[in-house]
């Protein structure tokens, strides 16, 4: 079975900052992928970045980069130069061989201006 | 990436009605899912539904509660049976693109049930 687990309910940023949002997975497979999903009030879930278990290197996506620790079963989220429409909530998620995404609990982003 | 078409986007029903949520995407993929995602929680998967094969269910999800149909490889169906207000949620779907590479979701469903 997989867990994901998002330690942070709530986080803020003044725009223009950084920040970096927790999670934390445990997994009994050797190939599985990790995603970061941002949903806005608008309920649609977005894509934000997608990391292989087996790539050493953490997966950047322009202001978007992660901090894969796979030793530690740690991938966090950072999230550069903070914009309003950044505010959402974001779900980090696992897949495996069963190919269903088991997501985490949810970080609701606030973007200060 | 696959782009897929969610209805209705909102529903509100009377308890021991049923509703029958659709998705159409528009390309052909292997698998798809179906989520719920109840108030201020996260998304939790109700059933994978494949083509030419009965869905397979969850832990805490039945057939007769949410059956699933998947006639081809570009729609599939999930259905609200019997509602009771604790099924009030948002209902999303979701399809594999192939591999583990992308999920693309539906835009959701919010159900109420009155």
């Amino acid at each position: 079975a997989q867990t994901v687990t998002q330690s942070q309910p709530e986080m803020s940023v003044q725009e223009a900052e950084t920040v970096t949002l927790s999670c934390t997975y445990d997994t009994s497979e050797s190939d599985y992928y990790l995603f970061w999903y941002k949903q806005p009030p608008s309920r649609q879930m977005i894509l934000v970045i997608r990391q292989e278990a087996y790539k050493q290197q953490n997966a950047t996506e322009n202001r978007f980069s992660v901090n894969f620790q796979k030793a530690a079963k740690s991938f966090s989220l950072k999230i550069s130069d903070s914009q309003l429409g950044d505010a959402a909530m974001y779900f980090c998620a696992n897949s495996g061989s069963a190919r269903q995404l088991t997501f985490g609990s949810g970080t609701q982003l606030t973007v200060l201006p | 990436s696959a782009v897929i078409s969610q209805k209705p986007s909102r529903d509100i029903c009377q308890r021991g009605t049923s509703l029958t949520i659709q998705c159409q995407v528009d390309s052909q993929v292997t698998m798809m899912f179906w989520y719920r995602q109840q108030p201020g929680q996260s998304l939790t998967l109700i059933a994978t539904a494949n083509q030419g094969s009965e869905a397979t269910y969850e832990s805490g999800f039945v057939i007769d509660k949410f059956p699933i149909s998947r006639p081809n490889l570009t729609f599939s169906t999930l259905t609200v049976s019997n509602m009771s207000p604790e099924d009030s949620s948002i209902y999303l779907c979701s399809a594999s693109t192939g591999g583990n590479y992308g999920y693309t979701f539906g835009s959701g469903t919010r159900l109420t049930v009155v």
